[in-house]
This record gives structure tokens, C-alpha cells and sequence, in this order.
């Protein structure tokens, strides 16, 4: 079984400042985890993904994100906030020829002016 | 080259009314999958299919059916929808059971009276 557990429901920055969007997964075999982006009224877009190769792993945008099995985290960060930032977050985590793909529930990131 | 798309973007329903929900890919991918979103739970998959010619249950599938008609399409049917059928449905590809990245559209917003 696995499944994915997003540890804030909405999370306000200021623009300019550190972006943290906390994630921690359970799964029984070793999982690929990836982040999706959903901005209002659009599709989930891909932002990037931990498939088994290095444990840091950079997406598009300025994210990253630091696999640790120690933990079972895979939080996303960005070193500085911007205003397009702000939208809906998706942390899902799947096991390699496993039937779909297990949502968190989304964290909604604010950024103020 | 359109990816995943969907159709229609909106829709309302008055309980017990059905409709097909349509979906097509472009990119010669094996596996599709329909997803509804609720706010604060993420996607939960509905139905999917890994390859042409077979269906399988999601976490979900109550209420609905799904019919993979060609390699291309896969739809989704409510029969007699109700409100708790209210929900964003997405629809997703991938290229087979064992790719990690997996595509979606945009989207179709149902609600149901």
C-alpha cells in the first residue's frame, strides 16, 4: 500500500522569501515521487520528479526537492518566492508498475506582495 | 500535437440525468486513467486502462463506467448522476504501466443538481 501525506493544507509566503511545502510518503516497494502544480482553473503540470537517481532533484520554476528515505519526506522548496508562484500542490508518490498514482491532499501556497 | 485533451471543459447535470465524459490523447500511450478531484483529497482515481481493451476499478468506481474505445480514447460514463458526483474529472495518460510520467488534460467541471 502506499500513500502520501502533505503535512500543511495552505502555506502563505511573502514574495522573495524561501518557499517549503512539506511532504512524507509511505509506500511498500521503492516509490517515485513526484510534485504536480495546479494553478486556478488549469491542469496539473509536472514540476518534477524522483525516480531512483540522485536524491536532490531539480524542476522547472526554481523548485527542487530532496528525497530521504530516513524520513519518507520528499519536501519542495524554492529559494525565493514570485507572485506566479502561487497556486495548488500536489505531492504523489507511485510504485513502478503499480495500478495509479497516490495523491496527497494538495497545499494551497499564497504569496503576498 | 495536443496531448490530453477533453471534452466537454463544463457541465451540468440534474440528478439521475447521465452523460459521457470524452478523452483523447495524441501521444500513442498504452495506459489512461480518469481521476475525480474534491477539495482536500486530492485525485482518486476512478477507472483506468493499461493497455487498449481492458478496464480495470480505481479507488473509486462507484457510479460510473468506462469504455476504452480505441487506442486513443477513453471515456467515462455516469449513468444516473448525483450530487456527490459534483467534482472535477481529469483524465491522464501515460506511455505504458511501467513509465513514471503521466500526462494530464485540463479538466471537465461537472455539477450536479
Amino acid at each position: 500500500a502506499q500513500s502520501v501525506t502533505q503535512l500543511d493544507s495552505h502555506v502563505s509566503v511573502s514574495e522573495g522569501t524561501p518557499v517549503l511545502l512539506r511532504c512524507n510518503y509511505s509506500s511498500s516497494y521503492s516509490p517515485s515521487l513526484f510534485w504536480y502544480v495546479q494553478h486556478p482553473n488549469k491542469g496539473l503540470q509536472l514540476l518534477l520528479k524522483y525516480t531512483s537517481a540522485a536524491t536532490l532533484v531539480k524542476g522547472i520554476n526554481g523548485f527542487e526537492a530532496e528525497f530521504k528515505k530516513s524520513e519518507t519526506s520528499f519536501h519542495l522548496t524554492k529559494p525565493s518566492a514570485h507572485m506566479s508562484d502561487a497556486a495548488e500542490y500536489f505531492c504523489v508518490v507511485w510504485s513502478k508498475g503499480g495500478n495509479d498514482m497516490r495523491f496527497g491532499a494538495g497545499t494551497r501556497l499564497t504569496v503576498k506582495p | 500535437n495536443a496531448g490530453v485533451t477533453q471534452t466537454p471543459k463544463f457541465q451540468v447535470l440534474k440528478t439521475g440525468q447521465s452523460m459521457t465524459l470524452q478523452c483523447a490523447q495524441d501521444m500513442n500511450h498504452n495506459s489512461m486513467y480518469w481521476y475525480r478531484q474534491d477539495p482536500g483529497m486530492g485525485l482518486r482515481l476512478i477507472y483506468y486502462s493499461a493497455s487498449e481493451g481492458t478496464t480495470d476499478k480505481g479507488e473509486v468506481p462507484n457510479g460510473y463506467n468506462v469504455s476504452r474505445l480505441n487506442k486513443r480514447e477513453f471515456s467515462l460514463r455516469l449513468e444516473s448522476a448525483a450530487p456527490s458526483q459534483t467534482s472535477v474529472y481529469f483524465c491522464a495518460s501515460r506511455s505504458g504501466p511501467r513509465v513514471e510520467t503521466q500526462y494530464f488534460g485540463p479538466g471537465t467541471r461537472l455539477l450536479v443538481l
